[in-house]
């Protein structure tokens, strides 16, 4: 079975960095891409980016490139969404998700981490 | 960019009800899109691709239909547990495969 595990909700502020995880089992997880997606308080999702773990290929939403990055670790089946300098506006659940072999949509899912970022 | 729109952006139905969702992208993607369900407090999952293949261990009562701009989704015979959020996706341009902005559907 295909599992997702996603971090624990964090509260941070301003100018703060994180990084948050998520670990995947039950597939190939360095030669399969997992994605990042944002949903802000009361909005919809939102494509963040994508990574190819065993050569680390990353993809990015050009609205968020420079802010976060992506990056993974084949030793231990984990994806990372980083912060080095937080905003307010960073507050959101974030969820992990694996593209299907099929195409680039996602046919799993993290829970999801809550991210909360005060000013 | 594709831009992606569905509506209505909300819409009221009772048990048994069938209701159809429309998502319209800005651009032709050939079949190249994708719907999922989200339940209050949960992570989005995976209905349909392809804009009509059933996702595994989905409902026959789900289906999907459309083709260029203009995709639905359709629900025959609403259950209580299908009140939830629904978003399409299209994954014709890569990377930034752009989700819809929603349906809410409330009950009646």
């Amino acid at each position: 079975e295909v599992q997702l595990v996603q971090s624990g909700a964090e509260v941070k502020k301003a100018g703060e960095s994180l990084k948050i995880s998520c670990k995947g089992s039950g597939y190939s997880f360095a030669d399969s891409w997992i994605g990042w997606v944002r949903q802000k308080p009361g909005e919809g999702l939102e494509w963040l980016g994508i990574i190819y773990p065993i050569d680390s290929d990353t993809r990015y939403s050009p609205s968020l490139e420079g802010h976060v990055s992506i990056s993974a670790d084949t030793s231990i089946n984990t994806a990372y969404l980083q912060w080095s300098s937080l905003k307010a506006s960073d507050t959101a659940m974030y969820f992990c998700a694996l593209i299907s072999v099929t195409a680039t949509f996602f046919d799993n899912w993290g829970q999801g981490t809550l991210v909360s970022v005060s000013s | 960019d594709i831009q992606m729109t569905q509506s209505p952006s909300s819409l009221s139905a009772s048990v048994g009800d069938r209701v159809t969702i429309t998502c319209r992208a800005s651009q032709a993607i050939g079949n190249s899109l994708a719907w999922y369900q989200q339940r209050p407090g949960k992570a989005p999952k995976l209905l349909l691709y392809g804009s009509s293949r059933l996702q595994a261990g989905v409902p026959s009562r789900f289906s999907g239909s459309g083709s260029g701009t203009d995709y639905t989704l359709t629900i025959s015979g609403l259950q209580p547990e299908d009140f939830a959020t629904y978003y399409c996706q299209q994954y014709y341009r890569s990377p930034q495969e752009a989700f819809g902005p929603g349906t809410k559907v409330e009950v009646k």
